[in-house]
């Protein structure tokens, strides 16, 4: 299958502070990827549809200024957290869309964002 | 909104055992995608089902959908510690965002 890479698997901040998560897909162009957010034993939620070269799209009560998302290239999709709080320590994670016949989402491994 | 009800949500069983976990959807699904979770750990795609009636399988795992294609089953024979993990279904909504929406995922323990 597809590879799709996350940097940084863990993270772990200062409250206030940015912190920038990157999703990489490894041998495909992705124009979509998606960024989800997972709580402890939750399933996944998404958080908002990262389009390539245009303006992501927000979930419903996903704050768009607090989650900042970049999809600069047809491989890159970055998320800043800004102005991170504790209430923001979660599993992000990101898929990409593989275009074709099926539509596949491949997912990366995760990032885990400790704000202290 | 879609919702995908998961049962049962955790399940332990004996190495060597089959075992069925079950998705509803409130809607019709377009496409249902199975994955696998380690805990803290990024999803593996198991198996995508799109047409009423499809099967698929793959190693000793099988997922159906059925005829209205508002109900998916993953069914796992002979199962082994390696099996283990978190399953998760996700519907697609059938819009050109491909956006998908997971149940709550079902925990499943393999006893050696």
């Amino acid at each position: 299958g597809a590879v799709v890479s996350q940097h940084p698997s863990r993270v772990i901040c200062k409250s206030g502070t940015s912190v920038k998560i990157e999703c990489r897909s490894l041998d495909f162009q992705a124009t979509t990827m998606f960024w989800y957010r997972q709580f402890p034993k939750q399933s996944l939620m998404l958080m908002a549809t990262s389009n390539e070269g245009s303006k992501a799209t927000y979930e419903q009560g996903v704050e768009k200024d607090k989650f900042l998302i970049n999809h600069a290239s047809l491989t890159l999709s970055t998320l800043t957290v800004t102005s991170a709080h504790p209430e923001d320590s979660s599993f992000y994670i990101c898929s990409a869309l593989r275009g074709g016949a099926g539509n596949e989402q491949f997912f990366g491994p995760g990032t885990r964002l400790t704000v202290l | 909104s879609q919702e995908l009800e998961q049962s049962p949500q955790s399940l332990i069983v004996q190495e060597g055992k089959n075992l069925t976990i079950n998705c509803t959807s409130s809607k019709t699904l377009y496409g249902l995608y199975w994955y696998k979770q380690k805990y803290g750990e990024g999803l593996i795609f198991l198996m995508m089902l799109q047409k009423g009636g499809e099967e698929k399988s793959h190693e000793k795992i099988t997922a159906k959908l059925d005829e209205k294609k508002q109900q998916s089953s993953l069914h796992i024979t002979a199962s082994q510690p390696s099996h283990a993990g978190i399953y998760l279904c996700g519907a697609d909504s059938g819009g050109s965002n491909y956006k998908l929406t997971f149940g709550k995922g079902t925990l499943l323990t393999v006893n050696p």
